[in-house]
């Protein structure tokens, strides 16, 4: 079945540096790349959409600059948080589209982001 | 309104008893309809997947969606504790490309 490999799992960092996240996909091509924030008890937020070789989608509120996205190959996406602060503290997911399928959507095991 | 309404929970039941979830969608160009599990700091697993109305089953899992209603439903029969998870309803336009989630159903099955 599709694997979807997310690093690092968990990460502390102090306030003010960058933490990058690297979603993978491990058996096939995923043209498409989606990545979610989710607080405590809540349902999952779709922060952008990612396709290969062009500008992420953010969704309406996400900071393009503090939130930056890069989706270099068709299997390798990467959120990175800049100036990480308290409040980026969350759970990050991110999640690949199978070509060529609407229901094809596989997630990854999730980022638990940690600013001190 | 949310497109997508899920009744949070928390839905306890006791093992071997079946475990009924719905949802309800509010916009007609929905057509492909899933079921996630997340276990608790993990990534949402898909368990079932339906395309426009009817029923799927597989094993202890029956899927079924009302497109008339906008209703869709998951059913996990003979509970087991290991069942206990957040339950995500989410569907897709058939033409579109963004998940849209309910706002997940809390599961405990006791033993």
């Amino acid at each position: 079945g599709a694997v979807v490999s997310q690093h690092p799992s968990r990460v502390i960092c102090k306030s003010g540096t960058s933490v990058k996240i690297e979603c993978r996909s491990l058996d096939f091509q995923a043209t498409t790349m989606f990545w979610y924030r989710q607080f405590p008890k809540q349902s999952l937020m779709l922060m952008a959409t990612s396709n290969e070789g062009s500008k992420a989608t953010y969704e309406q509120g996400v900071e393009k600059d503090k939130f930056l996205i890069n989706h270099a190959s068709l299997t390798l996406s990467t959120l990175t948080v800049t100036s990480a602060h308290p409040e980026d503290s969350s759970f990050y997911i991110c999640s690949a589209r199978r070509q060529g399928e609407n229901y094809g959507y596989t997630f990854g095991s999730g980022t638990r982001l940690t600013v001190v | 309104q949310k497109e997508v309404e899920q009744d949070p929970g928390p839905l306890s039941v006791p093992e071997g008893a079946i475990v009924s979830l719905n949802c309800t969608y509010s916009n007609s160009a929905f057509q492909y309809f899933m079921w996630y599990r997340q276990y608790s700091r993990k990534g949402p697993e898909l368990l079932m997947y339906t395309y426009s109305s009817g029923n799927k089953e597989d094993g202890r899992f029956t899927a079924q969606v009302d497109k008339s209603s906008k209703y869709i439903s998951l059913f996990i029969r003979d509970s087991q504790p290991s069942d206990s998870a957040t339950y995500l309803c989410a569907t897709v336009k058939a033409a579109g490309n963004k998940l849209t989630f309910g706002g997940g159903t809390r599961v405990l099955v006791k033993p």
